[in-house]
Formats: structure tokens, C-alpha cells, sequence
């Protein structure tokens, strides 16, 4: 079945544990992307990719890393978490760079005590 | 600094009901997609445009390059579409990036 994975659904952690939210895809898409959802606020892009080793940032990066060394993985990791990056995370990917419908996985809420 | 508002950000209609959403955006797009969101949070992709018009059982959903604006319209709505519509955008341009901007989304009751 095609998807997208994101692991862990569910965290709740202290301020400066670092952690990791991991996002694989079985579509071999090209794209893939992480947003944050806050209400009031919407979706917001943290960083996205176009390839392997290539990442860029979104609208709101601070605060977060990526990487891309697989084309199927994406994960996000939270260096040193504070509180104001308790939020409902989704990893979503498409097949071409420029187009090609989202595929989005089924959210990781993070809460940072 | 707003890149996509949309409008209403309630709507209730009684089932049965021609809905419109409309969108508009500010920036150069290589697509515009309208994303749907249930309650419990799962976001799945209704449609993806850069040009004309698309429809999909109920759902279509036009756009309008020149005016930058776009309408997702659902025909005689069912409670089964109630759910946050989102508008988003792709400013997929190789020497610019590649990055999405997401209206604020609409919140649909559809009363039995």
C-alpha cells in the first residue's frame, strides 16, 4: 500500500531532549516536506527536499534540522525542543519536484513540556 | 504577511446545498492543491491544478491564473463532507524554491 509513515503519532517530552520524528515513504517520490499546524496559524512549511542531499528551508525552520540521505526518508529532528514547538507535525511527499499531488502522513502530535 | 486567503472561515449549509470556497493568492504558483482535514486530523489531497478545471464525483474546483483565485465547489453537500478545506499554494520554480503556502483553511457543517 502506498504511504506515508511518520513515527512516533505521539510524544511527550521536556524542554532540551532532543529528539527525532521519523517520516519514510514507499512511493519513491522525489519531494518531501515537513509542516507544522497550530491553530489560528494554519500549516506551515518547516523545510522540504527535492532529492537526496538536497534540503532547503520553509517558512519556519528555526528550532529544527533535516536530512535527506535515502530518497524514502525524511526525518526531523528537534535539536533542543522548547515549548513553542508543541504542535501537530505532517511529513507529506510528491512524485515530481515542481508538481504532483501531496501525500501527506497521519501527523505526529508533540507536546514539550 | 498572508500568501493565501481564503473565504468564509465558517460555513454551515443544510445538506443538499451547492457550497462554494474560495481562495486567492499573492505569489507565482506552479500548482495550487485543495487539501481536505477531519476532525482526528488526517489530511488527504482533493486536488491539484494549474490551469482550468477538474471535477471529482460532487467536488470541482476552477482556477484562474490571470486573477489568482481559485473555487472549490461541492454539489449537493452530504454531512460526510463536513471537514476543514485547505487551500495551498506551490511556488515551484527551480531558481526560487520550492516552497507551499497554506490558506488558513474552512471549516464545513453540513446539517443533516
Amino acid at each position: 500500500e502506498a504511504q506515508v509513515t511518520q513515527n512516533p503519532r505521539y510524544l511527550i517530552t521536556v524542554t532540551g531532549k532532543k529528539l527525532t520524528v521519523t517520516c519514510s515513504q514507499n512511493m519513491n517520490h522525489e519531494y518531501m516536506s515537513w509542516y507544522r499546524q497550530d491553530p489560528g496559524l494554519g500549516l506551515r512549511q518547516i523545510y522540504y527536499s527535492m532529492n537526496v542531499e538536497v534540503t532547503d528551508k520553509g517558512d519556519v525552520p528555526e528550532g529544527y534540522k533535516v536530512s535527506r540521505k535515502e530518497k524514502r526518508n525524511f526525518p526531523l529532528i528537534l535539536e533542543s525542543p522548547s515549548p513553542n514547538q508543541t504542535s501537530l507535525y505532517f511529513c507529506a511527499s510528491s512524485l515530481e519536484q515542481l508538481t504532483g499531488e501531496l501525500f501527506f502522513g497521519e501527523g505526529s502530535r508533540l507536546t514539550v513540556l | 504577511k498572508n500568501e493565501v486567503e481564503q473565504s468564509p472561515q465558517n460555513l454551515t449549509a443544510q445538506e443538499g446545498e451547492f457550497i462554494t470556497i474560495n481562495c486567492s493568492y499573492s505569489v507565482g504558483i506552479s500548482a495550487l492543491h485543495w487539501l481536505q482535514q477531519h476532525p482526528g486530523g488526517g489530511i488527504v489531497s482533493l486536488f491539484m491544478l494549474s490551469s482550468g478545471k477538474k471535477k471529482h464525483g460532487r467536488l470541482i474546483a476552477t482556477i484562474n491564473i490571470q486573477e489568482k483565485h481559485s473555487s472549490l465547489h461541492i454539489t449537493a453537500s452530504h454531512p460526510r463532507d463536513s471537514a476543514v478545506y485547505i487551500c495551498a499554494v506551490r511556488s515551484g520554480f527551480q531558481d526560487t524554491g520550492n516552497q507551499f503556502y497554506f490558506g488558513t483553511g474552512t471549516s464545513l457543517t453540513v446539517i443533516p
